[in-house]
């Protein structure tokens, strides 16, 4: 079964303050792992794509990469408009299309 | 470009009766997907469609829920009876043929008493 882990449940940063959030994933075939915001009262936003170990990318302050057993969400120099929670899902290439969220991140951004 | 769209965004029933949730995919996407977000259990699929056929239903909790998708624009899932436990934010998700992201709507909160 796949499974997805995200830690810390919640974090809480001063504004310029870096820092990382992971997720961590257990999957039969990875096809893709997702990075998703989501503000309260709306739906994920989609951020990034990721499919195999040592890719990265990066959005503004985000920048996301992956191992063979992890991803880590690096924000640098957040602002308050940050804050939002972060989840984590993953696709495995059983052909299923379902995804595999985690918990999340609940990231506060304080000015 | 519009994305996805549900309806209604808030609904609030009473025990017993049929509740039906909307939801019109992004012009172009094949692929349709309405998962449930719990404080408990998160973010869970239960059903998604691929050119308006269910694919996999093996998320839906139980005979009370059905879901359609009569055309390519246009899906419903429905509750009858519903009971407080089906309370829960519900969404719709789409993706294009081939492609793996998968975009969500706004949700519809639902509030069963």
């Amino acid at each position: 079964e796949d499974q997805v882990t995200q830690s810390p449940e919640a974090l809480r940063l001063q504004e310029g303050e870096s820092s990382s959030l992971n997720c961590s994933y257990t999957v039969s075939g990875l096809r893709g792992l997702f990075w998703y915001r989501q503000d309260p009262g709306k739906g994920p936003e989609f951020l990034f794509t990721l499919y195999s170990a040592g890719e990265e990318k990066e959005k503004e302050r985000l920048k996301a990469t992956l191992t063979k057993k992890e991803s880590f969400l690096h924000i640098t120099a957040p602002k308050p408009e940050d804050s939002a929670t972060y989840l984590c899902a993953v696709q495995a290439n059983t052909g299923r299309r379902a995804l595999t969220f985690g918990s999340g991140t609940r990231l506060q951004v304080q000015p | 470009d519009a994305g996805v769209i549900q309806s209604p965004r808030h609904e609030v029933t009473e025990m017993g009766q049929e509740v039906t949730l909307r939801c019109k995919p992004i012009s172009g996407h094949n692929s349709l997907f309405w998962y449930r977000q719990t404080m408990m259990r998160g973010l869970e699929l239960l059903i998604y469609f691929n050119n308006n056929v269910p694919i996999d239903d093996s998320g839906m909790p139980e005979d009370r829920f059905s879901a359609k998708m009569p055309n390519a624009s246009f899906s419903t899932l429905k509750i009858q009876p519903s009971e407080p436990r089906d309370s829960a934010v519900y969404f719709c998700a789409s993706s294009s043929s081939g492609g793996v992201e998968q975009f969500f709507g706004p949700g519809t909160r639902l509030t069963v008493l």
